[in-house]
């Protein structure tokens, strides 16, 4: 069974840090590339970030570059994200999402991990 | 970055009801468009890709079509289950972008 784990989140101040991780089982995590997606309360879901399955393509929306980083662990089969310089705009729900391989290029999530809540408050 | 805009926001139906939820993009998207529905308090669950091809072990009653900018979500027979809120997802280019969503209540 395909299953993703989300943990690390909690509250913080702004201009604190966190590290959010994410547990993959069930499919071989280096074959595909994963994203952080978050969704505020009452809002839709956000894109945030995109790592290939080897770690050598990384993307981010614009509101996080230069203060998230993503990374892998391909022989642990974890998922990683370093949130720096925390806004009260960075409240969310994380979630984990692995892309489908279906599709060449961007491509659509079809498994998403439970989620683990940030707060950003002071 | 491109808009996706959903309509409507929300809609009161019955279990056995037809429901369509339209999504419009803001430029042309080439069938590069996703369905997701979200149960309250759970994650996103994908269920259609590419405007009209089903997730496996999603059920046959959700539909997808449109083409460019206009996209609709059918699902033929409301159940329990589908009251939920609906997310269509545009990954035609980066970054992916999200509609606002529209959510499907008991009447």
């Amino acid at each position: 069974e395909v299953q993703l784990v989300e943990s690390g989140g909690g509250l913080v101040q702004p201009g604190e840090s966190l590290r959010l991780s994410c547990a993959a089982s069930g499919f071989t995590f280096f074959n595909y590339d994963m994203n952080w997606v978050r969704q505020a309360p009452g809002k839709g879901p956000e894109w945030v970030s995109a790592i290939s399955g080897r770690g050598d393509y990384i993307y981010y929306t614009d509101s996080v570059k230069g203060r998230f980083t993503i990374s892998r662990d391909n022989s642990k089969n974890m998922l990683y994200l370093q949130m720096n310089s925390l806004r009260a705009e960075d409240t969310a729900v994380y979630y984990c999402a692995k892309e489908s391989g279906y599709i060449t290029g961007w491509d659509v999530f079809d498994m998403w991990g439970q989620g683990t809540m940030v707060t950003v408050s002071s | 970055d491109i808009q996706m805009t959903q309509s409507p926001s929300s809609l009161s139906a019955s279990v056995g009801d037809r429901v369509t939820i339209t999504c419009r993009a803001s430029q042309d998207i080439r069938n590069s468009l996703a369905w997701y529905r979200q149960k309250p308090g759970r994650a996103p669950q994908l269920l259609l890709y590419a405007a009209s091809r089903l997730e496996s072990g999603v059920p046959s009653g959700f539909s997808g079509s449109g083409s460019g900018t206009d996209y609709t979500l059918t699902i033929s027979s409301l159940q329990p289950e589908d009251f939920a809120t609906y997310y269509c997802q545009q990954y035609y280019s980066a970054p992916p972008t999200f509609g606002q969503g529209t959510k499907v209540e008991i009447k």
